[in-house]
């Protein structure tokens, strides 16, 4: 399977602990991007990079969130102290740009319960 | 302030009639706009996608309607089978500089 990777499926945590997802994108592809996604709604925008950089970052990423694609490759994303409403499915797209759009291909998500 | 607003939120269709998914956008710097389509447990997938240089573009069966004008784009799935049961998302940007930003999306059931 050549498509996003994303580990774990599920994560169950109490409120206040730390929790690390991964995302692995297509290899070929030089951006990557983290989106939030919860029942009923659409995926929402959290940050994206470009290669190793991390072009830009939602409001709705707190201090509480970061995120880092070392040597562009492979990506995770942290969230520090969990609280109930961080509960939601983290989806993570990666694409191929080269100067114009392409497609964004998702990976099935994590989906994270903070009780 | 919600950029892509779409509608309806849910659509029941009997087996081979047409669904009708609409939205609607606000940035009239946006140039591409996708449709994806999600079933329970899985990423969204790339159904189709237009350009506004165009006003029409049809894949298999379906097809997306696009207003420049009335800022407006539709996604028509023609002879609408159970298998399309899923939940359909619109979405738009400004290519390739701005992430997309997705409407709220539409759950799609498909009745025999």
């Amino acid at each position: 399977d050549t498509g996003v990777s994303q580990d774990p499926r599920h994560k169950i945590t109490k409120r206040g602990q730390n929790v690390t997802f991964r995302c692995d994108p297509i290899s070929e592809h030089n951006r990557l991007y983290w989106y939030r996604q919860t029942l009923g709604q659409g995926p929402e925008f959290l940050t994206y990079f470009q290669n190793e950089a991390q072009l830009e970052k939602s409001r709705l990423l707190s201090d509480r969130f970061s995120a880092e694609r070392p040597k562009g490759s492979f990506s995770t994303l942290e969230i520090q102290r969990t609280e109930q409403g961080d509960s939601a499915m983290y989806l993570c797209a990666s694409s191929l740009f080269d100067n114009y759009n392409s497609p964004l291909h998702f990976g099935n998500g994590t989906r994270l319960t903070v009780t | 302030q919600q950029q892509v607003k779409q509608s309806p939120q849910s659509l029941i269709v009997q087996k081979g009639g047409i669904s009708i998914i609409n939205c609607a956008y606000e940035n009239t710097a946006f140039d591409y706009f996708p449709w994806y389509q999600q079933f329970p447990g899985k990423g969204p997938a790339l159904l189709i996608a237009i350009r506004p240089d165009v006003s029409e573009k049809k894949e298999g069966r379906f097809t997306i309607s696009f207003n420049k004008s009335a800022k407006q784009f539709s996604l028509h799935i023609m002879d609408s089978q159970p298998g399309d049961s899923a939940t359909y998302f619109c979405a738009a940007t400004q290519a390739g500089n701005t992430p997309l930003v997705f409407g709220k999306g539409t759950r799609l059931s498909v009745i025999a």
